[in-house]
């Protein structure tokens, strides 16, 4: 069965600084992993997604890391702002998961403060 | 184009009682889904459909029903609440055939609470 765990749960950071979310997960046969934002009392918006080929997806400020073989991924955030301050969810998808299923993680509580 | 759609976005429930809750997508998208969110412990599958009138069983579907009359609904219902059905419940839909960057869409969420 996966397990996809993101250590660390809440992290508090000062404005400016870099921002560097871990997830992994158990199960290295995956079809592509994503990385959701959550702001609070709101559903999931989902930031990055990448393929299992590939070792890395970028956008804006945003790069996140594919280590299929380690079970790991880790989202970059540079140069973190207030706005950044939400949780940030992983989830993976496996090969021929019926219905496109996702496995979650608890995901990570980012607070950037000014 | 309102997306995915949760009604209501609040509820409070004595245990026993049952309640609806109703999920729309407006994008015409074959799968649906039904998760809880519990404190740290992520999202977690209750029931999915892969089509009109098909429904299957996720991680956690004990005390759950749900049916996919039509394909823009889904709806998940509690036939007697109990108070660890307490938690933030989240409608997603997708498209069958997924694109390099297709991925699942959210709804904003019901908070029920069962006291």
């Amino acid at each position: 069965k996966q397990e996809v765990t993101q250590i660390p749960a809440a992290l508090s950071v000062p404005e400016g600084e870099n921002l560097v979310l871990n997830c992994s997960f158990t199960d290295s046969a995956i079809y592509n992993l994503q990385w959701f934002r959550q702001d609070p009392g709101k559903g999931l918006t989902s930031l990055l997604l990448i393929q299992s080929s590939q070792r890395e997806q970028t956008s804006g400020r945003l790069n996140a890391s594919l280590d299929k073989s380690s079970g790991r991924s880790t989202l970059y955030i540079a140069a973190s702002q207030p706005g950044d301050s939400a949780t940030y969810l992983c989830a993976v998808k496996k090969i021929k998961a019926a219905g496109n299923k996702l496995t979650f993680g608890g995901g990570t509580r980012v607070l950037v403060k000014p | 184009n309102a997306g995915v759609t949760q009604t209501p976005k609040f509820r409070v429930l004595k245990t026993g009682q049952s309640m609806t809750l109703l999920c729309a997508q407006d994008m015409n998208h074959e799968y649906m889904y039904w998760y809880r969110q519990d404190p740290g412990m992520g999202l977690r599958l209750i029931h999915y459909s892969v089509g009109e009138g098909t429904t299957a069983k996720g991680e956690v579907p004990d005390g759950y029903n749900v049916s996919r009359l039509k394909k823009q609904n889904f709806l998940l219902g509690l036939e007697s609440a109990a108070p660890s059905q307490t938690s933030v419940y989240f409608c997603a839909s997708s498209p069958r055939l997924l694109a390099n960057t297709d991925t699942q869409y959210f709804g904003p969420g019901t908070r029920l609470t069962v006291l």
